[in-house]
């Protein structure tokens, strides 16, 4: 079995100030990670990936994601916001090395305001 | 290469109607997942599909859902005798064989009144 849980339903910066989008996982196998965004009445985009390579996951938009074990956290970050990532966003957790269906997040809803 | 396609974008069907979805896959992807998404919520597995293959559907409900994905054609995702809580935005997604990460659609939002 697997589970993410998003620990904040809402969150709200300052354009320019630090994003910290926080996701736990559970799994009873070697999990990859994702985080998906989703833009109002759009479709989902795929940020970034964690597989079991680099625990620092770079992606899209000038996001990173860093997978640790220890914590079993995979916490999406990024250094300045921008109004355009006003968004909703999803940790999704699979498994590693086999087509199989995602598991989604309850989501994060990210409000930038200047 | 064209992304996922879905239609219709919108769909609006009275109670006890039909609906029916369709998704065509990234070029090349031979892997199809549904996915639903109801209002303030995340999306919800439904079911995976490979050409002429449904692999798994423990997320679809028991009764009046169906999907098929066949040797020519996009795949569909059926909905019988629909009622108000079928409400909701179905997503597609699709990957190669041997990957894991999915690319979505841009969904098609069923209104049933």
């Amino acid at each position: 079995a697997q589970s993410v849980t998003q620990l904040d339903s809402h969150v709200s910066v300052s354009e320019g100030t630090p994003v910290l989008l926080r996701c736990n996982y559970s799994s009873s196998y070697s999990p990859s990670l994702f985080w998906y965004v989703q833009h109002p009445n759009k479709g989902l985009q795929l940020l970034l990936k964690y597989t079991s390579a680099a625990t620092l996951v770079k992606g899209i938009n000038g996001f990173e994601a860093e997978f640790k074990k220890s914590e079993t956290s995979f916490h999406l970050t990024k250094p300045s916001a921008h109004m355009s990532d006003a968004a909703e966003y999803f940790c999704v957790v699979t498994f590693t090395g086999t087509a199989s269906k995602l598991t989604f997040g309850t989501g994060t809803r990210l409000q930038v305001t200047l | 290469n064209a992304g996922v396609m879905q239609n219709p974008r919108h769909l609006v069907r009275r109670r006890g109607q039909e609906a029916r979805l369709r998704c065509s896959p990234m070029k090349g992807h031979s892997h199809v997942y549904w996915y639903r998404q109801l209002p303030e919520e995340g999306l919800k597995f439904m079911v995976y599909l490979q050409k002429e293959n449904i692999i798994d559907e423990s997320g679809m409900p028991k009764e009046r859902f169906s999907a098929e994905f066949p040797k020519e054609g996009p795949s569909i995702l059926r909905i019988q005798q629909v009622v108000r809580g079928d409400s909701a935005a179905y997503f597609c997604a699709s990957s190669p064989a041997g990957a894991n990460e999915q690319y979505f659609g841009p969904g098609t939002r069923l209104t049933v009144t």
